[in-house]
């Protein structure tokens, strides 16, 4: 049982280049999540879904996006990368019960 | 805007004693409540959550939520060094957490 995936784990982009970054869950939770973390910093929100289809911006949306076509994938699109992307990017999936929510081990993202 | 405020220490506290974690809210109407620790380098994993006010306990970890003071708070009980880690609130309505920065805690042997 795999849990989250995340793909790649570490990624240097030059500015104005894109990239998406891939999240899969294999536990056919409808509720996933991007976060992003910067140093000494608690996670922010950047897009959510509560289901195939169904996605909506979070706290922080601007310069990404997301798309949820199937119930096991998740991915999040950097359109012309800036600087302040730098981060590093988390996936999340979580279920009906509060005891099942399942971080990915993270996509550390430099943009330079 | 809803906000979660953590001291973000670091809290240093020996090896056997209490540490004492602490967590204020905005949002008067939150109603689940979340603790996770996250390892230098790795993801966040819960540990803990609490939806009514008082005490709340699993192991040597306490959660306790004060709602009328806007307040939530997580006790670990003879700490390990193993413990040493940044801990996140989270207050979580309706399935969109807002995440505190966290609070580092070392536990120093």
């Amino acid at each position: 049982n795999a849990g989250v995936t995340q793909t790649p784990k570490f990624r240097i982009l030059k500015i104005g280049q894109s990239m998406t970054l891939q999240c899969t869950q294999d536990m056919n939770h409808n509720y996933m999540y991007w976060y992003r973390q910067d140093p000494g910093m608690g996670l922010k929100l950047i897009y959510y879904s509560v289901g195939a289809g169904i996605t909506d911006k979070g706290e922080v949306p601007n310069g990404y996006n997301v798309s949820r076509s199937t119930t096991e994938d998740f991915p999040l699109r950097l359109e012309l990368a800036a600087p302040s992307q730098t981060s590093v990017y988390f996936c999340a999936a979580r279920g009906a019960s509060p005891y099942e929510q399942y971080f990915g081990p993270g996509t550390r993202l430099t943009v330079t | 805007q809803k906000e979660v405020e953590q001291n973000s220490g670091p809290l240093s506290v020996p090896e056997g004693a209490i540490a004492s974690l602490n967590c204020t809210y905005s949002d008067r109407g939150s109603q689940s409540f979340f603790w996770y620790r996250q390892y230098s380098g790795k993801s966040p994993e819960l540990i803990m959550f609490i939806y009514s006010n008082g005490d709340k306990e699993d192991g040597r970890f306490t959660a306790q939520l004060n709602k009328a003071s806007q307040y939530v708070s997580l006790l670990i009980r003879d700490s390990q060094p193993s413990d040493s880690a940044t801990y996140l609130c989270a207050v979580n309505p309706s399935y969109i957490p807002t995440f505190g920065r966290g609070t580092s805690l070392i536990v120093h042997p």
